[in-house]
């Protein structure tokens, strides 16, 4: 399935490094989302996009950098991470708020 | 707050045998309900959802689930599971404001 891609796939930086893993939906939706995986732990929610706009911040540290430049593309800068950030980062799109959602593959984070 | 409760962290099944994965939620308003599949090495995939009508639904690959409002339940079956089942599943429920409440994940392991 090629909806929702994500890239890159695995990344690995430093804590004093500058990285921005980058999400786009093909899919026509109005909605982008970013979540972190991490392992034996629910997918948490860090970021929701609606028409460009955010409309969620769930208490993410100023770390993470969230930018949507149009409804298809949306960005997520890292900079000065933790190794307790390392995680899989999800992308996910929706047509509106409740309706269903579709994920990307992830890219797989390593912070050293 | 909102929760999601999957009960089973890890089950291991035999081919053939039937599967049954719980899913509670905590929140008393109008809900969409989700099960979402990971398989090893892929991306999320939605398995089944519900939003309203037939409580029971049916979904791909022979899965179906039951909305249980009294319970506030979405149990996921499967009377006979195959060793390409194996993957991680994941309960997900979203109210009114559109935020995707996820569960904990079930690991299943399906033995040939």
């Amino acid at each position: 399935e090629t909806g929702v891609t994500q890239t890159p796939r695995h990344l690995v930086m430093g804590m004093t490094n500058k990285k921005s893993l980058k999400c786009e939906q093909h899919l026509g939706h109005n909605a982008m989302y970013w979540y972190k995986q991490s392992a034996k732990k629910p997918l948490e929610l860090m970021f929701v996009y609606n028409f460009k706009e955010q409309t969620e911040n769930n208490s993410v540290p100023s770390r993470f950098s969230p930018e949507c430049p149009n409804s298809s593309h949306l960005f997520l800068h890292l900079h000065t991470l933790q190794p307790e950030d390392s995680a899989l980062y999800l992308c996910a799109s929706s047509d509106r708020g409740r309706e269903t959602q579709y994920f990307g593959p992830g890219t797989r984070l390593l912070v050293l | 707050a909102q929760s999601v409760s999957q009960h089973n962290h890890h089950v291991i099944l035999s081919e053939a045998a039937s599967l049954e994965l719980g899913c509670n939620y905590s929140y008393g308003g109008t809900v969409n309900l989700f099960w979402y599949v990971q398989y090893p090495g892929q991306h999320l995939q939605l398995l089944l959802k519900y939003f309203s009508g037939d409580p029971l639904v049916k979904g791909i690959k022979g899965f179906e689930a039951e909305f249980i409002k009294s319970k506030f339940s979405f149990n996921l079956r499967k009377p006979s599971v195959q060793w390409s089942d194996t993957a991680e599943y994941f309960c997900a429920v979203n109210n009114q404001g559109g935020k995707l409440i996820f569960g904990q994940g079930t690991e299943l392991s399906v033995k040939p």
